[in-house]
């Protein structure tokens, strides 16, 4: 089945220790990126990827790293957790790189930052 | 300052009415716009993409229009089911930055028995 995998699903985390969001894909889609969805803000791009090592950020970068060794694979780090980071987590993936694609979504990981 | 508008309210309607929810942009120049579906605790799911020159486009009992010159997109759903209830989110390329989608913040849809 074609999917966007994101783990974990849900996270309860302490200021400043790092974490690691997965997420993966089977559809060996080219473009990755990653969203952020907060209550009455939509969903904001953090960063995107345009291909293996290839990766620039979005509109609210700050805080987050990401890294794209690997097709398929799109983790997003966060290097020092802060609570405003508190929030619902995306990652997304798509065929090829027009703006006309399609975006496949991951089931979201739930983040709270104490 | 560029900005997409959907009605933050809920819309509520009955089973077998025609919903319709609104897009509104400012300040951006989309040559297509997406939608899609999201319900409670998942990711949003792909329904529909529409170019600025196709004015409308269908899809089963989805149906999306595209104004360019009004700056809005409209989302049909005719023959309306409990079932289409969920959060409905317009999606346009922004004017900077290469396949950027900017999404708005949905409508939710309540469809009643």
């Amino acid at each position: 089945e074609a999917q966007v995998t994101q783990n974990p699903r849900y996270l309860i985390t302490v200021t400043g220790k790092k974490l690691t969001v997965t997420c993966s894909q089977n559809m060996n889609h080219e473009y990755m990126s990653w969203y952020r969805q907060d209550p009455g803000l939509g969903l904001r791009q953090i960063y995107y990827s345009m291909n293996v090592e290839v990766t620039d950020k979005g509109d609210v970068p700050e805080g987050y790293k990401v890294s794209r060794k690997e097709k398929r694979n799109f983790p997003l780090i966060l290097e020092s957790p802060s609570p405003n980071q508190t929030s619902l987590y995306f990652c997304a993936s798509s065929l090829g790189r027009g703006p006309y694609q399609p975006q496949h979504f991951g089931d979201g990981t739930r983040l709270s930052i104490l | 300052s560029q900005k997409i508008e959907q009605n933050s309210e809920a819309l509520n309607i009955q089973e077998g009415k025609t919903a319709t929810l609104t897009c509104n942009y400012t300040n951006y120049s989309p040559a297509y716009l997406q939608w899609y579906r999201q319900d409670p605790g998942r990711g949003p799911v792909f329904l529909l993409l529409i170019r600025e020159n196709e004015k409308e486009k269908r899809k089963e009992r989805l149906k999306v229009t595209f104004d360019t010159t009004l700056k809005q997109s409209l989302f049909h759903i005719t023959a309306s089911q409990p079932a289409d209830s969920a959060t409905y989110l317009c999606a346009l390329q922004g004017n900077t930055g290469f396949q950027k989608l900017v999404f708005g913040t949905g409508t939710r849809l309540l469809v009643s028995p």
